[in-house]
Order: structure tokens, then sequence, then C-alpha cells
């Protein structure tokens, strides 16, 4: 178990909807990670905050947008789906905001149909 | 951007052989991670490496980055089921006050047969 909690484990929804992902980060780590595994593209990085800012973005859709919560959990809203949407995202915490030893969730599987 | 191209993408492994996966870099790699993750599951973090010629050990699992910082190596010895799994290696952002855009190769299936 590394710590970090992701919510919900599986989600299956429509074209064009909106879902959260909500994931809390080990105690004590301030920095939170997202990440969307598929198969065709692999892991890719997707956004990064620190403390409640963000720190780093990456391949990251403008239908896409996170925060993360003064209580340090971290949310990651994905809105009018596509099928293309459909992959395995993760979230992952780490003490510091430079770090690559990350420390990575189970994971939340969104299908859309 | 950096690119990372694992080989082989998969493997079969006996029980009790040894395996070699190649992890290789489009650019000067600052900062090397390995992580295993099961069917699944999450990324599990296995070790880092920074420096060139730098080689870690953790039971069974030995990682190398070589001289040139452009390539590292995770070798399994004697694998055991429990080695199952996909290995995918990630680099570094060399410039760190951008915040750490940790990048992921396409991982290496590896299944070990008992």
């Amino acid at each position: 178990d590394s710590g970090v909690t992701q919510t919900p484990k599986h989600l299956i929804t429509a074209t064009g909807q909106r879902v959260t992902l909500r994931c809390s980060p080990r105690s004590g780590d301030l920095s939170v990670y997202w990440y969307q595994q598929s198969l065709d593209q692999g892991l890719q990085f997707l956004i990064q905050y620190y403390n409640g800012e963000e720190r780093a973005k990456g391949n990251i859709l403008e239908r896409f947008s996170a925060q993360q919560f003064p209580d340090l959990h971290s949310e990651l809203n994905l809105s009018s789906l596509e099928l293309g949407d459909s992959a395995l995202y993760f979230c992952a915490s780490s003490v510091d905001w430079n770090t690559g030893e990350l420390f990575f969730g189970e994971g939340s599987r969104l299908t859309v149909l | 951007s950096q690119e990372l191209e694992q080989s082989p993408q998969s493997l079969i492994v006996q029980e009790g052989k040894n395996l070699t996966i190649n992890c290789t870099s489009s650019k000067t790699l600052y900062g090397l991670y390995w992580y295993k993750q099961k069917y699944g599951e999450g990324l599990i973090f296995l070790m880092m490496l920074q420096k060139g010629g730098e080689e870690k050990s953790h039971e069974k699992i030995t990682a190398k980055l070589d001289e040139k910082k452009q390539q590292s190596s995770l070798h399994i010895t004697a694998s055991q089921p429990s080695h199952a799994g996909i290995y995918l290696c990630g680099a570094d952002n060399p410039i760190k006050a951008a915040g750490n855009k940790l990048t992921f190769g396409g991982g290496t299936r590896v299944l070990v047969k008992p």
C-alpha cells in the first residue's frame, strides 16, 4: 500500500459527460501528480501541484482541469469526454516538488462509451 | 522533449534465468528512475540513478547508468514469478525550476514462466 488513495477505482460514463477523479496523497506529501496511461500513448504526465499551486504542466487537454485543495487532496476534472479519454488515470505524490521518487495510487479506470 | 525508448517491449523468461531491460534516452539523463507496475495496478519505485557509471542493487535487481548518461539497464538475476510485471524507466526534467515532469518510457512487460 503506497498510502495514496484514489477514488473511484472504476468509472463508466458516456461521451460528452463530465467526471471528477479524486486523490488523497500520502500523509506529509505536499506534491501531487496526475498521469494518464493508455495502451497507445503509454504513461503520460498531465499536471503537478505543490502545496496548492500548479508546479508543472504536461500534455493536459483544455477539457481537463485539476486543483489541489488546502488539505492537499487533489481532483482531476475531465469534461466533454470522448472515447479516446478512456484510460487509467494515476495520481502520485511526493514529499518534495523536484524528486522523481513518486508514490502512485492504484489508479482510476475510466471507460467512456 | 526527451524521449525514452525501452527494449525489449516484452519478454518471457524461464524461472531462474537472468534478464536485462534497456532504456535509451534521446538526451542526456539527469536522473533516471526505474519503476515496476503489476498489471492494472500503480507503479512502485525501484531505484534512482543520477551519476554516470552509477550502479545500484536491491535484492536481485541491479540498475546501471552508463558513463555518457544516455542509457540505463535493469538486470534481474535468477528471476522469480514475483518479478513479473511491467518495468518502466522515467527521466527527470533537467530544468528543476520547472517542476518535475517525469517522463516515462513505453515499458517492458516481463513474464516469468515457472
